[in-house]
């Protein structure tokens, strides 16, 4: 039973273009949730998601940044037109019930923009 | 939403027990206590969870008083590979999502 999987595990973009963070949570898990963690900090709430649908996008910025789930395949996290600050790890979590707090995260996608 | 405290950083040898506390003043009824740990390079991993007295699994032990207004999670006898950043999370199992803050954690170095 593989854990969470987030791909790719490096991402190098250039400022102004597009990064898309994959996430395919574990087997039975329906129930999605990105943080993001610059370095030398604790992560941060980005989004929650369940199958086609965001439940929270509280923490998520206004702009350039989106969030799916589809029902096939994996949660996508999308930054458009990159810039130097969007540099961090995102984290994806999942869970097989609502804000369950036992989450399992995979081990992150570290974008870096140059 | 309770806010959690606990220290930036603690040393420890090989072998020694480990106590890490995290405060939480306004702890609400509804509320648990979560522990995660985390490598570098990698997510963050349950570790226990707990709402009162005392709690116990395979790689720790959280210790709750009567008041809530504190936690202690315990490691047994650390080895190297403990070295970890250690976070402390309070919150509703029913509340949002948005509420499960991390914060900065404590970072637990182990040595020889």
């Amino acid at each position: 039973n593989a854990g969470v999987m987030q791909n790719p595990r490096h991402l190098v973009r250039r400022r102004g273009q597009e990064a898309r963070l994959r996430c395919s949570p574990m087997k039975g898990h329906s129930h999605v949730y990105w943080y993001r963690q610059l370095p030398e900090e604790g992560l941060k709430f980005m989004v929650y998601l369940q199958k086609e649908n965001i439940i929270d996008e509280s923490g998520m910025p206004k702009e350039r940044f989106s969030a799916e789930f589809p029902k096939e395949g994996p949660s996508i996290l999308r930054i458009q037109q990159v810039v130097r600050g969007d540099s961090a790890a995102y984290f994806c979590a999942s869970s097989p019930q609502r804000e369950n707090y036992g989450y399992t995260f995979g081990s992150g996608t570290r974008l870096t923009v140059v | 939403l309770a806010k959690t405290t606990q220290p930036i950083s603690m040393d420890s040898y090989e072998g020694q027990e480990v106590n890490i506390t995290c405060s939480h003043n306004n702890i609400a009824t509804n509320d648990y206590i979560t522990w995660y740990q985390q490598f570098p390079s990698q997510g963050p991993r349950f570790i226990i969870q707990g709402y009162k007295t005392k709690v116990t699994n395979e790689v720790a032990s959280l210790f709750i008083p009567a008041d809530r207004k504190s936690s202690t999670l315990s490691l047994p006898r650390v080895s190297l590979s403990d070295t970890a950043v250690y976070y402390c999370l309070v919150g509703a199992l029913t509340g949002t999502a948005s509420k499960l803050t991390f914060g900065t954690g404590t970072r637990l170095q182990v040595t020889l």
